[in-house]
């Protein structure tokens, strides 16, 4: 019955490789989010995407693609993989509120990342 | 200057103690502010949130913000080894879908 889902949770690749992380939400959110969590655990967003839509678009590397086939899944795509892409990595989702309501966003269990 | 600057710990108390967590922040648009509670090996989970200044209380919760100071503040009474966790400050402007979260804080409730 999890709320947000994401395969796998471990993952552990050689450098250079291309992987790809999934997402669900079956809370009916019109916002999904990916986030990375380094070593240290500092949390910091990625992308957003509401309604299919890119909506946040921090200062990613092109290395990595997100692609939401529907507004239930936010897939992360990542090319070329890199030792510093080692981390945990977070999907979250949200509903839109408007106007000024708040913003509750409901985490997924991470997927561990590990890059040798 | 960071956004947001939260103390990483890690702060060990004895179980009935009470914790006080908080973290500064540089940005004034900022409106609301949340703390969100992560268990090793697990997803954030929002413990409480508050828009503005002032003060929440949710049982032996109580979350406050002074936004002269730009200071935000988490106090659990009683604290309970459940409680040990990282506890990670977050914040975000008006309309802002965007979250800045500081570093977190982990916490050892010692029984």
């Amino acid at each position: 019955d999890t709320a947000v889902s994401q395969t796998p949770k471990y993952l552990v690749t050689q450098m250079g490789n291309d992987k790809s992380i999934k997402c669900e939400q079956n809370l009916g959110h019109d916002t999904m989010y990916w986030y990375k969590q380094d070593s240290k655990k500092f949390l910091k967003i990625m992308f957003s995407y509401n309604n299919k839509e890119l909506i946040i678009n921090e200062t990613v590397p092109n290395r990595f693609s997100p692609k939401s086939p529907d507004k239930a899944h936010l897939n992360l795509h990542i090319n070329s993989l890199e030792l510093g892409d080692s981390a945990v990595y977070f999907c979250a989702s949200s509903q839109d509120p408007g106007g000024n309501s708040y913003n509750e966003q409901f985490f997924g269990p991470g997927t561990r990342l590990t890059v040798l | 200057q960071k956004e947001v600057e939260q103390d990483p710990g890690p702060l060990s108390v004895p179980e009935g103690a009470i914790v006080s967590l908080n973290c500064t922040y540089s940005n004034s648009a900022f409106q609301y502010f949340m703390w969100y509670r992560q268990y090793s090996r697990k997803g954030p989970e929002l413990l409480m949130y508050t828009y503005s200044s002032g003060n929440k209380e949710d049982g032996r919760f109580t979350a406050q913000v002074d936004k002269s100071s730009k200071y935000i503040s988490l106090f659990i009474r009683d604290s309970q080894p459940s409680d040990s966790a990282t506890y990670l400050c977050a914040m975000s402007s008006l309309r802002d879908d965007k979250i800045i979260f500081g570093k977190g804080t982990r916490l050892h409730i010692l029984p």
